[in-house]
């Protein structure tokens, strides 16, 4: 079975700021991995997946992230963040053989972006 | 084209006390999922539909239900609630080639 970690549950910056968020996960096997985000009061909207080809991912409102296999992480990255950044931020993996869809989440990482 | 909608949005019950939370999508997507949100938790899978007619357990499905109703709708009832399943409950669905699941606004549940 996969689990994700996620090592910050909490991550304050100014704003204009560059933000690491990370994500490390565990699996036997080949997956596919997300990051979503959540405003406050909302669903989750994805921001950005692997599921093959450049490690490197581009995703919406700017942010990127870096499938690195032999780290078994896959850290979000944003090199400016704006004050309407500030959300929780969910790393998620899937093992499609072996769990088809399904997705595993991470606890969590609230970004605030201070002025 | 709604997406994923989820009612009601808010929910008070008394302990012992049932009721049928209920997701529906336009998207025609095959599966659909159930979660619960808890703090410093994530989201853990209740139950989930990987197509019409089919339904498993997640990670944490004691004390509730779902049903398939069709391609569109995936209910999930919690037939005597217990305050331990306060949370915030949310309905997603995705296509099989995709992976990408679309998620609902979430209904806030509290069982006094």
């Amino acid at each position: 079975a996969q689990s994700v970690t996620q090592l910050d549950s909490q991550v304050p910056v100014f704003e204009e700021a560059p933000v690491e968020l990370r994500c490390n996960y565990s699996s036997s096997v080949s997956v596919y991995l997300f990051w979503y985000v959540q405003y406050p009061n909302q669903g989750l909207q994805l921001l950005l997946k692997y599921l093959s080809g450049s490690t490197l991912v581009k995703g919406i409102n700017g942010f990127e992230a870096e499938f690195n296999k032999s780290q078994t992480s896959f850290h979000l990255r944003k090199p400016s963040v704006h004050i309407s950044d500030t959300a929780e931020y969910f790393c998620a993996v899937s093992n499609p053989e072996t769990s088809g869809s399904r997705l595993t989440f991470g606890e969590g990482t609230q970004l605030t972006v201070n002025p | 084209n709604a997406g994923v909608t989820q009612t009601p949005k808010f929910q008070v019950l008394k302990t012992g006390q049932s009721m049928t939370l209920q997701c529906a999508q336009d998207m025609n997507h095959n599966s659909m999922y159930w979660y619960r949100q808890d703090p410093g938790m994530g989201l853990r899978l209740i139950y989930y539909s990987a197509s019409e007619g089919t339904t498993d357990k997640g990670e944490v499905p004691n004390g509730y239900n779902v049903s398939r109703l069709n391609k569109r709708e995936f209910s999930l009832r919690l037939e005597s609630a217990a305050p331990s399943q306060t949370s915030v409950y949310f309905c997603a669905s995705s296509t099989w080639w995709t992976y990408e699941q679309y998620f609902g606004p979430g209904t806030r549940l509290t069982v006094t």
